[in-house]
């Protein structure tokens, strides 16, 4: 199926440090979410994105709308162990089936 | 308020068998989506319901089938197991028209 080039496939930091990942697609989204996925449970939705350029944050996280719609990032700042899962970006596309594609995945790890 | 739930949590098959998950959404979602999470992969869209009615399938085989009730909640089957459908199938639901998916923490199924 249809996926998301998200990056980067994982990631392997030390609490404290800021972290960075992003989302790439061929096509122009509408809406952009980031989700994350603990272990054994469903994805949680962080942030939503509805307008090129939109720049959202939700505590120590902020993700951004990217100008050509075709992009979204997701930062992380002062990471804590508890960041530790899987983050997912998802998009909607222009054709009205209301159907999201996601991405693979980024796998963080956060060293205490 | 109660979040999307899922049932059974975990499910064990065999190879031709079929299996049935059910999924509630958050009351007043009217749209469930099905999702299969294999792992170490992203999500795969499976099925979109919403007032009853299929709107819209992933790529997925026709033994993939599922059906929506008058209180909104919904069921997935799959018929004919494979060993290749081990995965965690995950539900959300959303109000028509929404582009906020939430998340039920899945069922985990697999296939002997």
């Amino acid at each position: 199926g249809q996926q998301l080039n998200q990056s980067p496939q994982s990631m392997f930091i030390q609490e404290g440090e800021d972290v960075s990942m992003n989302c790439t697609s061929s096509s122009i989204f509408n809406t952009w979410l980031w989700y994350k996925q603990d272990p054994g449970e469903g994805p949680v939705l962080l942030i939503a994105l509805y307008k090129a350029g939109e720049l959202t944050s939700n505590g120590r996280l902020t993700a951004q709308f990217g100008i050509t719609r075709k992009d979204s990032f997701l930062n992380i700042s002062a990471s804590i162990p508890s960041d530790v899962g899987i983050y997912f970006c998802a998009g909607q596309g222009t054709s009205g089936t209301y159907k999201y594609i996601f991405g693979t995945g980024t796998r963080l790890k956060v060293l205490a | 308020e109660a979040g999307v739930t899922q049932s059974p949590t975990h499910l064990i098959k065999t190879r031709g068998q079929q299996a049935t998950l059910r999924c509630s959404p958050i009351s007043g979602h009217t749209s469930v989506y099905w999702y299969q999470q294999a792992l170490g992969l992203g999500l795969q869209f499976l099925l979109w319901y919403d007032e009853g009615e299929e709107r819209n399938r992933g790529n997925f085989p026709p033994r993939f089938s599922g059906r929506q009730f008058p209180n909104y909640s919904s069921e997935l089957n799959v018929n004919a197991l494979e060993l290749e459908d081990s995965a965690l199938y995950l539900c959300a639901s959303s109000f028509w028209g929404s582009e906020t998916q939430y998340f039920g923490p899945g069922t985990r199924l697999l296939v002997l």
